[in-house]
């Protein structure tokens, strides 16, 4: 079942391509910030975190880098997949909780 | 290790209903979150339960409320149903106290209100 909305940013990536991803988030007192990707019919699934005393992170294939001064934050894959096309949320909360501010969320589309 | 289950997975309920939703975290999580998912507003949080204590809560009116039992299943009630709530509601479980933030979402709760 589809479950986000139907006009959400889309980012156009060719396989093989690396793809970023941005984010504005609102809180400059946020000490957690978390990826998600979503695909149709299912919920979110942890990507990659990163804590406000970091600037940048790696996990497979993915980096996160985050910009306090702008409050931006960004999502790099690398030599992106089709099975990489989903919704992407980026999501902003502090520490000590699970109280989480989600993003309007990036359609990516992998391109064969 | 099972994942989050939701139940039921798809309901239809008429306007002034009410309704309960079911989440099953996973096998040692205490932390259970609920959030709304809409086209229109994105992903809103609603509330968190630890331990059987709501411990955050999110900007929705009185009508929605939850619970949590002591195996940490978790459930939600939304009375008086209006067409503004037809939504994906999503649960996701935590380890909580591990020091990580990783939430673990489930598959949703599809409502649809008439």
């Amino acid at each position: 079942g589809e479950s986000v909305g139907l006009h959400l940013p889309t980012l156009s990536v060719q396989e093989g391509d690396n793809s970023i991803i941005n984010c504005a988030y609102s809180n400059s007192a946020s000490d957690y910030f978390i990826w998600y990707k979503q695909e149709s019919g299912k919920g979110p699934q942890f990507i990659i975190d990163i804590r406000s005393n970091m600037d940048k992170r790696q996990g497979q294939r993915v980096t996160v880098l985050l910009n306090k001064t702008v409050k931006h934050l960004s999502l790099q894959i690398a030599a992106t997949q089709p099975g990489d096309s989903a919704v992407y949320f980026c999501a902003e909360g502090g520490s000590g909780t699970y109280k989480y501010i989600f993003g309007t969320g990036t359609r990516l589309k992998v391109l064969a | 290790k099972a994942g989050v289950t939701q139940t039921p997975r798809y309901l239809i309920k008429t306007r002034g209903q009410q309704v309960t939703l079911s989440c099953s975290p996973i096998s040692g999580h205490r932390s259970v979150s609920w959030y709304q998912q809409t086209p229109g507003q994105g992903l809103q949080f609603l509330f968190e339960y630890f331990s059987e204590t709501q411990r955050n809560k999110g900007n929705f009116p009185g009508r929605f409320s939850g619970r949590q039992f002591s195996n940490s299943r978790s459930e939600m009630n939304v009375s008086t149903l209006e067409l503004g709530d037809s939504a994906l509601y999503l649960c996701a479980s935590s380890p909580s106290g591990t020091g990580s933030h990783e939430q673990y979402f489930g598959p949703g709760t599809r409502l649809t209100v008439t």
